[in-house]
């Protein structure tokens, strides 16, 4: 069956470190994924999509990886801070957009 | 600017009710959305609309109906309420359909007695 991992537990770490998220798929054959953030009591937000044929897409201090191989996608926000502490949700589409699976996301606390 | 707007933020309800969510847009994207959202299983699409005058159904459609008269509006309705449909539910656009990111609203909790 068709899953998208993300780690349940919570990642805490301190302020200015490199914070790594991980995204693991199978039986997906996705054509892009996307990252988004997920404040308390709000809708998500995206940040970033890397498609297929990407391996690495970066926005500000955000950098996204793509290994199709691996089936995995990995998320860094680089200088971390804690306005940075929120969920990060990512999400697979393939091919067509009411084609967008979520996965249940992480929760990142960043500490001073 | 507005962007989705969502009503009621919150509400309670007796399960057996009828229940319509209300989604409305500005920014004239194709392409309209609804997921539910529940602890554990994260976001997970009940209907979609790629323009007005269609819809489609998702992951979870048992229980909801939708309707896509127009680009503007995207109501999502409960004919019959129970309890499993207590939820945050949200609204997402997407300029077209394929074309990348979601847009969301700020979401409807639902609790459902």
């Amino acid at each position: 069956s068709q899953k998208i991992e993300q780690n349940s537990e919570a990642l805490n770490i301190q302020e200015g470190k490199t914070a790594t998220l991980t995204c693991n798929y199978t039986n997906y054959s996705p054509a892009y994924l996307q990252w988004y953030r997920q404040d308390p009591g709000r809708g998500p937000v995206f940040l970033l999509l890397i498609r297929e044929n990407e391996k690495e897409k970066r926005k500000e201090r955000l950098k996204v990886t793509f290994d199709t191989t691996l089936k995995q996608s990995l998320f860094h926000i680089t200088a971390s801070q804690p306005a940075d502490s929120a969920t990060y949700l990512c999400a697979l589409g393939t091919g067509g957009g009411n084609k967008l699976t979520f996965g249940t996301g992480t929760q990142l606390k960043v500490e001073l | 600017i507005a962007g989705i707007t969502q009503a009621p933020t919150s509400q309670i309800l007796a399960a057996g009710r009828r229940m319509t969510l209300r989604c409305t847009q500005d920014m004239r994207h194709n392409a309209m959305y609804w997921y539910r959202q529940d602890l554990g299983l994260g976001l997970r699409l009940i209907h979609y609309s790629n323009t007005a005058g269609t819809t489609g159904k998702g992951e979870v459609p048992d229980g909801y109906s939708v309707s896509r008269a127009n680009t503007d509006d995207f109501p999502l309705t409960l004919a019959s309420a129970v309890p499993s449909q207590t939820s945050v539910y949200f609204c997402a656009t997407q300029t077209g359909v394929n074309t990348g990111e979601l847009f969301f609203g700020e979401g409807s909790r639902l609790t459902v007695l």
